[in-house]
């Protein structure tokens, strides 16, 4: 069955570094989406991706945040300066592109990437 | 905004036994899809169910099923039979142009 992957498994890195955390979605996918969450906390939407550029972002997703589908397989998002804040679980997702409306995209979720900032 | 709660940050169960846990919502929104997700210690999301808006049959899937009641915006995750293999995170969550929005979890325990 196929399945969204996410490398690493577990990032550590200093305050300030940048990291680059991959994620390959379901081949005959075409939406693509991050979401973090902090250890207690719910689940937050970062940003979703589709036709090679952004369609929707939330708030926590600044300047200092970027994604790209570099090679029409990976999926990255790439935090340039991390802060100690941004330690936390990040999930990637896709889902098939809708054909109609009301049909459903289910967003199939990779096991997450562990991000802690020291 | 839409918004999800849910109330309940623990639950526990005797194994063999049945568990209701509770979600509501908030939306402005007539046609929208629902989902349950398990996140068992590994930490990764599994899809348990999803209802769509416009259907008024209540989603079942094996010993899961909900309780959808739209004009409450309610939806209720029930779990039947329980085994050790359910606990986990659940979170309930509404899917809004795309992205998920989520409830804060609930945390099921199984009582062996």
């Amino acid at each position: 069955e196929p399945e969204v992957t996410q490398t690493p498994s577990h990032q550590v890195t200093q305050m300030g570094q940048e990291v680059i955390l991959r994620c390959v979605p379901i081949s005959n996918h075409l939406y693509f989406y991050w979401y973090r969450q902090i250890l207690g906390q719910k689940v937050e939407f970062l940003v979703s991706f589709y036709n090679n550029e952004i369609s929707e972002k939330s708030e926590i997703f600044d300047d200092q945040f970027s994604v790209e589908r570099p090679d029409g397989s990976n999926f990255t998002l790439k935090i340039r300066s991390t802060k100690l804040e941004d330690s936390a679980m990040y999930f990637c997702a896709s889902s098939i592109q809708a054909l109609a409306e009301l049909i459903y995209n289910e967003q199939f979720f990779g096991p997450g990437t562990r991000l802690t900032v020291l | 905004a839409q918004t999800v709660t849910q109330s309940q940050p623990e639950m526990s169960v005797q194994e063999a036994e049945t568990v209701t846990l509770s979600c509501t919502y908030d939306t402005s929104e007539s046609d929208y899809y629902l989902f349950w997700y398990k996140q068992p210690p590994s930490r990764q999301m599994i899809l348990v169910i999803r209802q769509e808006a416009y259907k008024q049959q209540n989603a079942t899937e094996n010993r899961f099923s909900v309780n959808f009641q739209k004009a409450a915006k309610s939806f209720s995750l029930k779990i039947s039979d329980s085994q050790l293999g359910d606990a986990a995170m659940y979170f309930c969550a509404y899917l809004s142009n795309y992205q998920l929005i989520w409830g804060a979890g609930t945390k099921l325990i199984i009582k062996p």
